[in-house]
């Protein structure tokens, strides 16, 4: 069974940092594009940033570029997203996916406020 | 970027009675092997999305029939056949053929 469990989400100050991690079990994940999408709340699905199957290629939001970067760790079958400078609007429900949307994670819960 | 526009974005239902959901995209999202890679998604309270069409028409695994999917090019839909109790949340259409993809805004489909 194919599992994907976030981890890392907090509560943080404007302008601090945070990890994200996506462990997968069932799945490996040099074999798929792989993505973070997050949900603020009471509204829609926004990507955030992805990484291709090889790793040669990663995207970002304009929204998180240079703030957020994409990662992964394939001997630990790990994918991270690693954020700094928050923003309050980048308060969301983070969720790693695969990039066709055929496997999620639960989310994690990222708050940023003072 | 592609913007994918669903309608409508609220969708009031009954239960046993069919229900339909437009998804256009602002280019084809037809890619260079021929396949398309649009998906539907269902969202229910509180949940992760998961996928329930994938590429147009193909129903992912442990999704009820009365779900399906079709269209072409730029212009899909999703049809639900008799509205069950179980179908309430936030469906999201999604184009994964131009990297990295990009979601509808999102219909709410309740009772």
């Amino acid at each position: 069974e194919v599992q994907l469990l976030e981890s890392g989400g907090d509560l943080v100050q404007p302008g601090g940092s945070l990890r994200l991690s996506c462990a997968a079990s069932g799945f490996t994940l040099r074999s798929y594009a792989m993505s973070w999408v997050r949900q603020a709340p009471g509204k829609g699905l926004e990507w955030v940033s992805a990484i291709s199957a090889s790793g040669g290629s990663t995207y970002y939001a304009d929204s998180v570029k240079g703030r957020f970067t994409i990662s992964r760790d394939t001997s630990k079958n790990t994918l991270f997203l690693q954020m700094i400078t928050l923003r309050v609007e980048d308060t969301a429900v983070y969720y790693c996916a695969e990039q066709q949307g055929g496997y999620w994670g639960q989310g994690t819960l990222v708050t940023v406020s003072s | 970027d592609v913007v994918m526009t669903q309608s409508p974005l609220s969708l009031p239902v009954t239960l046993g009675q069919p229900a339909s959901i437009s998804c256009r995209s602002s280019q084809s999202v037809v890619y260079s092997d021929g396949n398309t890679y649009l998906n539907w998604f269902q969202q229910r309270p509180g949940q992760s999305p998961r996928r329930l069409i994938y590429q147009v028409s193909n129903r992912d695994s442990g999704v009820p029939d009365r779900f399906s999917g079709s269209g072409s090019g730029t212009d899909f839909t999703l049809k639900i056949s008799r509205v069950e109790a179980e179908d309430v949340g936030v469906y999201y259409c999604m184009q994964g053929t131009h990297w990295p993809g990009t979601f509808g805004q999102g219909t709410k489909v309740e009772i």
